[in-house]
C-alpha cells in the first residue's frame, strides 16, 4: 500500500543548529501537510503545500514539496528550546486520507 | 510496522443515521488510542482519549452520548457518530499509542464524514 517514509526517526541537536526532516512517498501526493507535536500534546496543524515544486516559509521554518510531488522537508534554521517535538508528515492521496509519516522527534541538547 | 487503519474511509449518510468508524492498530496493541476531528488545514482536536477495557475520557465540550467510542479489544476501537446531523460533517481521525511511550503515537488515514 501506498506508504510515506519519514527520517531521521530521532535528531539531537545542540541549540543553534539546524535541523531537517525529510518525508518520501511511493505515490504521487494531492498534497503534503506538516504537523508539530509537543512532548505531552496532540499534533498542531502548521502548514499545508499542494503545488509542485512548492517553498513556504513561516519565520525559521521552511517547507518545501518536491517536484514530482512525493517527497517533502521540513528544515528549522537556529534551532531554539521551544522548537522541541515530534514533526510530522502526512499526505494527502487521490482519496484524500492522510498517509502519516512516522514523526522526527527533535531533541535539544543542553 | 505500526500500521493503524480506519474503515470506512469515507461515509455519505442522512441526517438523524448513525455511523460507525471503526480503528485498528494492525501489527501491534494499543494500550490508549485516541480519536481525533479536523477540519480542513486546522489542527486535529482531540475528541478522546480511549483506554482497552475502559470508559473513554472525553474532552471538554464533546458529548459522550453522541460519539461514543468503545475500545473492546487492544487492536480495535469504535467510534459511533449517533443522530448524525451535517454540522458532524468532517474529517475523523485515529491514533494508536505504543505503550512504551504515550508521545509515539501512529496515526489512521482517517475517515471523511458528509451528512446530508
Amino acid at each position: 500500500g501506498q506508504q510515506v517514509m519519514q527520517i531521521p526517526q530521532y535528531q539531537h541537536v545542540q541549540e543553534g543548529e539546524d535541523f531537517t526532516t525529510y518525508c518520501n512517498s511511493s505515490t504521487t501526493l494531492s498534497n503534503i501537510q506538516w504537523y508539530k507535536q509537543r512532548p505531552g500534546g496532540h499534533p498542531v496543524f502548521l502548514i499545508q503545500l499542494v503545488k509542485s515544486g512548492e517553498v513556504k516559509k513561516q519565520k525559521r521554518l521552511t517547507f518545501q514539496f518536491g517536484e514530482a510531488k512525493k517527497n517533502s522537508s521540513l528544515h528549522i534554521t537556529a534551532t531554539q528550546t521551544t522548537d522541541v517535538g515530534t514533526y510530522f508528515c502526512a499526505g494527502g492521496d487521490s482519496n484524500y486520507q492522510l498517509i502519516w509519516g512516522a514523526g522526527t522527534k527533535l531533541i535539544i541538547k543542553p | 510496522g505500526a500500521v493503524v487503519s480506519q474503515h470506512p474511509s469515507w461515509v455519505i449518510c442522512k441526517s438523524g443515521t448513525s455511523v460507525k468508524i471503526e480503528c485498528r492498530s494492525l501489527d501491534f496493541q494499543a494500550t490508549t488510542m485516541f480519536w481525533y476531528r479536523q477540519f480542513p488545514k486546522q489542527s486535529l482536536m482531540l475528541m478522546a482519549t480511549s483506554n482497552e477495557g475502559s470508559k473513554a475520557t472525553y474532552e471538554q465540550g464533546v458529548e459522550k452520548d453522541k460519539f461514543l467510542i468503545n475500545h473492546a479489544s487492544l487492536t480495535l476501537s469504535t467510534l459511533t457518530v449517533t443522530s448524525a446531523h451535517p454540522e458532524d460533517s468532517s474529517f475523523y481521525i485515529c491514533s494508536a499509542a505504543i505503550p512504551r511511550g504515550a508521545d509515539t503515537q501512529y496515526f489512521g488515514p482517517g475517515t471523511r464524514l458528509t451528512v446530508l
